[in-house]
């Protein structure tokens, strides 16, 4: 089976850079995906294929992926984005694989 | 833009069965394929399975084969997903998700239904 592996939480101050991590052998040949969960809301979908921002997504939402690892960058981070996030991939034996997710928390 | 509405929570007895519907609006329902992910109180995401339109079939996590089947309702635009076998394991916010865009990811949730296993 395929895995992800995520820091469990993160600190951040306002206005200062989170760089949330996520772990996967050859992670960099898959495309990854990230996952904003706010509590007792359903996840929204942040950042795709890497480094693609949705529509309505805040551009101080930045990704890449290379190597074993694909990062998530908050830049100029907001109290507002204080939430779980959760990255996830696609393998062609284990099919939609889920990091354990990173708590943000903005103090 | 697609919107999906799920069916109410649930509270099953052990070893009984659950049927979550998802009805989608917006988009054209046959073009894009619709997936249940599952989240335990307080844990992460987890992927059940997905129907896939261009195959016309549904496709599972090695996890629930055989004691899950996702089924869809062209005519309804509705999905749905029965979980057979329940065991308190089994208790989670059961969401369902679209890929609309791309096979790689899920753009459009669902609300979430709730599925209590007690005995």
């Amino acid at each position: 089976s395929y895995d992800l592996t995520q820091a469990p939480s993160l600190s951040v101050s306002p206005g200062q850079t989170a760089r949330i991590t996520c772990s996967g052998d050859q992670l960099g040949d898959k495309y990854a995906s990230w996952y904003q969960q706010k509590p007792g809301q359903p996840p929204v979908l942040v950042m795709y294929q890497d480094s693609k921002r949705p529509s309505g997504i805040p551009e101080r939402f930045s990704g890449s992926n290379s190597g074993n690892t694909a990062t998530l960058t908050i830049t100029g981070t907001q109290a507002m984005d204080e939430a779980d996030y959760f990255c996830q991939a696609w393998d062609t034996t284990t099919s939609y694989v889920f990091g354990p997710g990173t708590k943000v928390t903005v103090l | 833009q697609v919107q999906l509405v799920q069916s109410g929570a649930e509270v099953k007895k052990p070893g009984s069965s659950v049927k979550v519907s998802c009805k989608t609006s917006g988009g054209t329902f046959s073009t894009y394929a619709i997936s249940w992910v599952r989240q335990a109180p307080g844990q992460g995401l987890e992927w059940v399975g997905g129907f896939i339109p261009f195959f016309g079939t549904a496709t599972y996590a090695h996890k629930f084969q055989g004691r899950v089947t996702i089924t869809t309702g062209e005519s309804t635009s509705t999905a749905y997903m029965e979980l057979s076998s329940l065991t308190s394991a089994d208790t989670a916010l059961y969401y369902c998700a679209t890929n609309t865009s791309s096979w790689y990811f899920f753009d459009y949730w669902g609300q979430g239904t709730l599925v209590t296993v007690s005995s």
